[in-house]
């Protein structure tokens, strides 16, 4: 069974500059996370789908970060305009409601650097 | 408020036992994880407790106690391939929320 995918898994751009990163969750899952990962720290929830509904953008910085889920499948997180802050991993989960918990699977990421 | 607590690093020698704890506060409670993370890769799913005690998966064994907000993983026959950040998090009944604490580096070392 393939786990969750992410493209690209490097990006580097300028600040001011848009960028978008892309999400395909495990076959059947229908919750799926988008997670911002700093160096040395846990990673911390900017939006949770369940199918294509957001229930949980509260840490979403909406000024400037957008996702959708048009069909409940896959997603793209985008930001614009990037800030040099937003320098981090870029990590999307996914889950199927009813097993233990909720357990999450992450794709392997997205590293941004912002210059 | 949410806070999870664990240490920061650990080390450790090939073959020995670990433990590293995981303290939390959290407004709910329903259920605790631990991920392993290895440099650069994504966290991987290593265990899952939501009643009190024991639960055992090989080498890796983890413990939960609710009453004091308090949470185990013990690794035990340590191999080199341990080395990586091990993540506690936690599940909020609240929005069911998964709230991770910043990880705890272990370093195996020969």
């Amino acid at each position: 069974e393939a786990g969750v995918v992410q493209s690209p898994r490097y990006k580097i751009i300028e600040k001011k500059q848009p960028v978008a990163f892309w999400c395909n969750p495990i076959s059947g899952h229908n919750t799926l996370y988008w997670y911002l990962q700093n160096l040395g720290q846990g990673p911390e929830l900017l939006i949770r789908y369940e199918n294509e509904e957001a229930v949980d953008d509260s840490q979403l910085p909406k000024d400037r970060f957008s996702a959708e889920r048009l069909k409940g499948v896959d997603s793209t997180l985008k930001i614009q305009p990037a800030e040099l802050g937003d320098s981090a991993v870029y990590l999307c989960a996914s889950s199927f409601a009813g097993t233990s918990g909720d357990t999450q699977y992450f794709g392997p990421g997205t590293r941004l650097t912002v210059l | 408020g949410q806070n999870i607590d664990q240490p920061t690093e650990m080390t450790a020698t090939e073959g020995a036992i670990v433990q590293i704890n995981c303290t939390y506060q959290t407004s709910g409670f329903n259920g605790l994880f631990w991920y392993q993370q290895h440099a650069g890769e994504a966290p991987t799913f290593l265990s899952y407790n939501v009643l009190d005690g024991l639960e055992e998966k090989g080498r890796f064994s983890s413990f939960l106690s609710r009453s004091k907000g308090y949470s185990y993983l013990l690794l035990k026959e340590l191999q080199m391939k341990d080395s990586a950040s091990y993540l506690c998090a936690v599940r909020d009944t609240g929005g069911f929320k998964t709230i991770f604490g910043a990880g705890t580096r272990l370093f195996v070392k020969a």
